[in-house]
């Protein structure tokens, strides 16, 4: 197993595009998060998957992102309309649940420019 | 609300021990880690603290007090590729999710 695999690794677009980001967890974690990253900040929770039900949101995340994780393997992140704000990197994480003590296991982010 | 604070950087030398505070006020709390991200990677896991007490592992400690809402991280014998940025997270009741603080971004020079 090789982690957690996101693709792209960068994405340049214009204002008012659509986007999608893929993330590929471990393969035997049940547990896949979506975070947002900007510069000098943390990771800011975007949502939340146990295998393949979405069991928490962010009021941060307006109408136009949607997540999916069909079948409870990869998941994607879809952005619509896409604004100069949701400039960031997305970061997709994965762990074991319920178990918490070894923490997730980050991919290397989707690094989004909206010009 | 949820709020976590640490410092924004801090400078130390090589060969030095660096601590790293976090303070927090989550709603819920099911346990507290320390994550190590070097400029434009992904943050790695280094530690978890769910009980009051002292982790240690290798160079890296971490302590939680649970009654002061207080963590911090302790870096011994410094080295030049610790410079990156250190986030304290917080895990919400239930483990769903996990917080993270802004983090403080650690230079070590020579």
């Amino acid at each position: 197993d090789t982690g957690v695999s996101q693709d792209p690794r960068h994405k340049i677009t214009k204002r008012g595009q659509n986007v999608t980001f893929r993330c590929d967890p471990i393969s035997e974690h049940n547990r896949l998060y979506w975070y947002r990253q900007t510069l000098g900040q943390g990771p800011e929770f975007l949502t939340y998957f146990q295998n393949e039900a979405q069991l928490e949101k962010s009021r941060l995340l307006s109408d136009r992102f949607s997540a999916e994780r069909p079948k409870g393997s990869f998941s994607t992140l879809e952005i619509q309309r896409t604004e100069q704000g949701d400039s960031a990197m997305y970061l997709c994480a994965s762990s074991l649940g319920p178990g918490q003590s070894v923490g997730y296991t980050f991919g290397s982010g989707t690094r989004l420019t909206v010009v | 609300g949820q709020n976590i604070d640490q410092p924004t950087e801090m400078t130390a030398t090589e060969g030095a021990i660096v601590q790293i505070n976090c303070t927090y006020q989550t709603s819920g709390f099911n346990g507290l880690f320390w994550y190590q991200q070097h400029a434009g990677e992904a943050p790695t896991f280094l530690s978890y603290n769910v009980l009051d007490g002292l982790e240690e592992k290798g160079r890296f400690s971490s302590f939680l007090s649970r009654s002061k809402g207080y963590s911090y991280l302790l870096l011994k014998e410094l080295q030049m590729k610790d410079s990156a940025s250190y986030l304290c997270a917080v895990s919400d009741t239930g483990g769903f999710k996990t917080i993270f603080g802004a983090g403080t971004r650690l230079f070590v020079k020579a």
